[in-house]
This record gives structure tokens, sequence and C-alpha cells, in this order.
């Protein structure tokens, strides 16, 4: 299994341009994460899924969209890059209710970095 | 709402020394508790957690922490510090039932020879 992976690992945008971001996970795991890390404030939650065709807001999610077309897919777009976005951006996915002794436990991606000029 | 608050950002140890690094949750409900580890330029690994049951809980590595609902506390400990064991740590919280967590600001642990 490769767990969760995320596309990009690493991405320079100018102010203004747009990217997706894209975070696969093989696990079956109903719920997916996207988090920003940034030095001195932790994970903050951007947009999450409970499943296949849903996503909410989180946290932080202004500048932000999000889809999930499919159970293992949860991507994560930019509209119209700030600097204000550079930072390292983290999927995760988490089993739900029934998932035995990893519920409740989530499972990181590598990470994506990004940086707004 | 809950919160968590890692006590130090940054603890410095020499090898061999113990290691305590110290998270402070507030919750209406009782919490699930986690401490994640990230090793440099990767995602973060669940360490250990406690959901419900024995309050003293191991994890990998030879770490382990003690819920303590009286002191709102889910401090992380290891008797004997590895110079692999460098890394920031993370301690988070959920509510039981929920799904959303919510995580500390991150302590990062750095081991002297």
């Amino acid at each position: 299994n490769a767990g969760v992976t995320q596309t990009p690992k690493f991405r320079v945008l100018k102010t203004g341009q747009s990217m997706t971001l894209l975070c696969a996970q093989d696990m079956n795991h109903e719920y997916m994460y996207w988090y920003r890390q940034d030095p001195g404030m932790g994970l903050r939650l951007i947009h999450y899924s409970v499943g296949e065709g849903t996503t909410a807001k989180g946290e932080v999610p202004d500048g932000y969209n999000v889809s999930r077309l499919k159970k293992q897919n949860f991507l994560l777009g930019l509209e119209s890059a700030a600097p204000s976005q550079t930072s390292v951006y983290f999927c995760a996915s988490s089993t739900g209710a029934g998932g035995g002794k990893s519920m409740n436990e989530q499972f990181f991606g590598p990470g994506t970095r990004l940086t707004v000029l | 709402a809950q919160s968590v608050t890692q006590l130090g950002s940054h603890v410095s140890v020499s090898e061999g020394a113990l290691v305590l690094l110290r998270c402070n949750y507030s919750s209406s409900v009782p919490p699930y508790l986690f401490w994640y580890v990230q090793y440099p330029n990767q995602g973060l690994q669940l360490l250990l957690k406690y959901t419900t049951g024995a309050t003293l809980v191991k994890g990998i590595n030879g770490f382990e922490a003690e819920f303590k609902k009286s002191e709102t506390s889910f401090h992380l400990t290891k008797p004997s510090a590895h110079m692999s064991d460098a890394a920031e740590y993370f301690c988070a919280v959920m509510n039981t039932g929920g799904f959303k967590t919510i995580f500390g600001a991150g302590t990062r642990l750095f081991v002297k020879a």
C-alpha cells in the first residue's frame, strides 16, 4: 500500500496564478482532510470530506476550493494564489466508524511545499 | 470549543536524558488524545493515542503518555533520549464520536550528543 500520496511535492507560483494539489489514498478511508502548516501555528484545517461527493469548510477555507469526485482522491484548488498562501500543505485520511484499532487515527501524506511570489 | 496548548516550542535534551513534552487540552466532552511526530520533510505519523481504558498509553519508539483528566494534561515522555528522536511533536485532541482533530502548535525536540 502506498498510503497517502500528494502531487506535486514542490511548486512555485506567481501571485494570481491557479493550481490544483492532488491527494490520493489507497486505504479505502471515508474521511479526507487538507491542512496547511505554518511555523508556530501547528496544522490548520482548510477543508475536509466525510465521503465521496461531500466537502465542508474547516478553520481556514478562504481562497481554497476542494472536490472529492472519487473516494480515493481529494483535490485542493487555489483559484488566485496570494503570498499569504505560501505554506506546506498536508493531506490526511482516516477511517470512519468500525475502523478497528486505526479508528480516529489520521494518516498523512508527505506534503506539498508551495511558494507564492 | 476544543483547544490544545503545548508548553515550549523548543525543547533541548542530552542524549540519554529524560524527554518530557507537555500538552494541556480543553474539551467540553471526554476527548480522544493523540501525539504525532514529524521528521524533517515528512508528514506526521502517529506516536500514540488515548481513547478509553488505561490512562497510561505506550507508543512506538519507547514513548508513552498519561491522560490526567483532573489536570487536563497528556504529557509525552521517554526515559532516555536518542539522537533519532529529534523531530517535531504535535499533541492533538478529538471529540469522542467526532472525526475532526485539533492540533497544538508543536514542540521541536533537539537531542544533543
